[in-house]
């Protein structure tokens, strides 16, 4: 089945650094990937929409200049948390839909946990 | 603007019952309707999905009602075991060749499997 790799899956760093997060679709090309953001007993909120070679569609509220997503290849696409600060610490999930294939599934990452001290 | 209710927020099931999980939607335009199963600290897994020309898709132990006319759908769970217990969520989305768009969540609800 279609499978995509997030890594890392924590990270610690401090404030005002970036980190970068990648997510990698296996065995399957993701034209797009989605980057979610998933606080503690909560539901999976979308905050962009990565299309390969193009820019990412970032939904309302979400800062891109904070949250800079590249999505370089068929395979490949980065989430960077820039001058990172406690409020960013949070649970951050990719998905990649897997078409054209034999499931109309969008598969998700194993999710990094961010935590900013 | 694209909802999906999803209730209740939380649910307890003792070894062997079955758990029922409901959704309703606003969009008539969704056309895929799948339920994700998450575990502490992992990514969502998609547990079983639907389409809206059938009513009911069983999986082994997981089956999805669904009804068109109500904009609902649900996820029944038979013979519950400990191992279920996770937090599930309910999703949306409209499925169209050439252009993926984005899942719309429901709220979730956390299953405790009671041994």
């Amino acid at each position: 089945g279609a499978v995509v790799s997030q890594h890392p899956s924590r990270v610690i760093c401090k404030s005002g650094t970036s980190v970068k997060i990648e997510c990698r679709s296996l065995d399957f090309q993701a034209t797009t990937m989605f980057w979610y953001r998933q606080f503690p007993k909560q539901s999976l909120m979308l905050m962009a929409t990565s299309n390969e070679g193009s820019k990412a569609t970032y939904e309302q509220g979400v800062e891109k200049d904070k949250f800079l997503i590249n999505h370089a290849s068929l395979t490949l696409s980065t989430l960077t948390v820039t001058s990172a600060h406690p409020e960013d610490s949070s649970f951050y999930i990719c998905s990649a839909r897997d078409w054209p294939g034999e499931h109309y599934g969008y598969t998700f990452g194993s999710g990094t946990r961010l935590t900013v001290v | 603007q694209q909802q999906v209710k999803q209730s209740p927020q939380s649910l307890i099931v003792q070894k062997g019952g079955i758990s029922i999980i409901n959704c309703a939607y606003e969009n008539t335009a969704f056309d895929y309707f799948p339920w994700y199963q998450q575990f502490p600290g992992k990514g969502p897994a998609l547990l079983i999905a639907i389409r809206p020309d059938v009513s009911e898709k069983k999986e082994g132990r997981f089956t999805i009602s669904f009804n068109k006319s109500a904009k609902q759908f649900s996820l029944h769970i038979m013979d519950s075991q400990p191992g279920d217990s996770a937090t599930y969520f309910c999703a949306a989305s409209i499925l169209q060749k050439g252009s993926a768009r984005q899942l719309t969540f429901g709220s979730g609800t956390q299953l405790t499997v009671l041994p």
